[in-house]
């Protein structure tokens, strides 16, 4: 069955400090793999995902992850961390192959110190 | 272009009795999903429909829920009757087609008392 782990309830890091959050999922066949964020009060808003081809890829606000297959890892980064990064992120793997249904892990909220 | 649009935002019932949310998904968007998220955990799904037919109702407690979404645009979702473990925000999503990426709208928070 499908499954995401975020390992990382609650990280709180630095303003200017880089970032890595972790998801590592569990999926038969190759996975679309998505990262959202959340603010209080709000949706989700998609900031990157990952279909096929190269492994890094870009979002927005300044956000990457990296798709590691050996790993079972979708991680991710951002170089510098802004205040208005402060919210709860999602990891959730989809697979296009049947309904398109996403299983999501169960978050984890950052912190921004400044 | 415009987003997905959910009413109420909030919502607070006595358990046992009966609410109904609205979603307007974006315009064009076949697939539309509800999610129930839980306080501090990721959205589950309900169920998902591709235009008005449904495709995946397996996590709705049927008992209780119901959606429908007839002209294959606007869905609602109903509870009845609601119990405490309802409590929960309540997501409706869109997107131009299965596996393709979801655009969720804002939510309607429900509290049972």
């Amino acid at each position: 069955a499908q499954s995401v782990t975020q390992p990382d309830i609650h990280i709180t890091v630095s303003e200017g400090a880089s970032l890595e959050l972790r998801c590592n999922y569990s999926y038969g066949a190759t996975p679309y793999l998505f990262w959202y964020v959340q603010s209080p009060g709000q949706g989700l808003q998609l900031l990157l995902k990952y279909f096929s081809g190269d492994t890094l890829v870009q979002g927005i606000k300044g956000f990457e992850a990296e798709f590691k297959r050996s790993q079972s890892s979708f991680n991710l980064r951002k170089p510098s961390v802004h205040w208005s990064d402060a919210a709860e992120y999602f990891c959730a793997v989809g697979n296009s192959g049947n309904t398109g249904k996403l299983i999501f892990g169960q978050g984890t909220t950052l912190q921004v110190k400044p | 272009e415009a987003g997905v649009a959910q009413s109420p935002r909030y919502k607070i019932i006595e358990k046992r009795q009966s609410v109904a949310f609205w979603c307007n998904p974006i315009s064009g968007h076949a697939t539309l999903y509800w999610y129930q998220q839980i306080l501090g955990q990721g959205p589950k799904l309900l169920i998902q429909f591709q235009n008005n037919g449904v495709v995946d109702d397996s996590q709705l407690p049927k008992d209780r829920f119901s959606a429908e979404r007839l002209k294959g645009v606007d869905s609602t979702l109903k509870i009845q009757p609601a119990k405490l473990e309802d409590s929960a925000v309540y997501l409706c999503a869109s997107s131009l087609a299965t596996g393709q990426p979801q655009h969720f709208g804002d939510g309607t928070r429900l509290s049972i008392l």
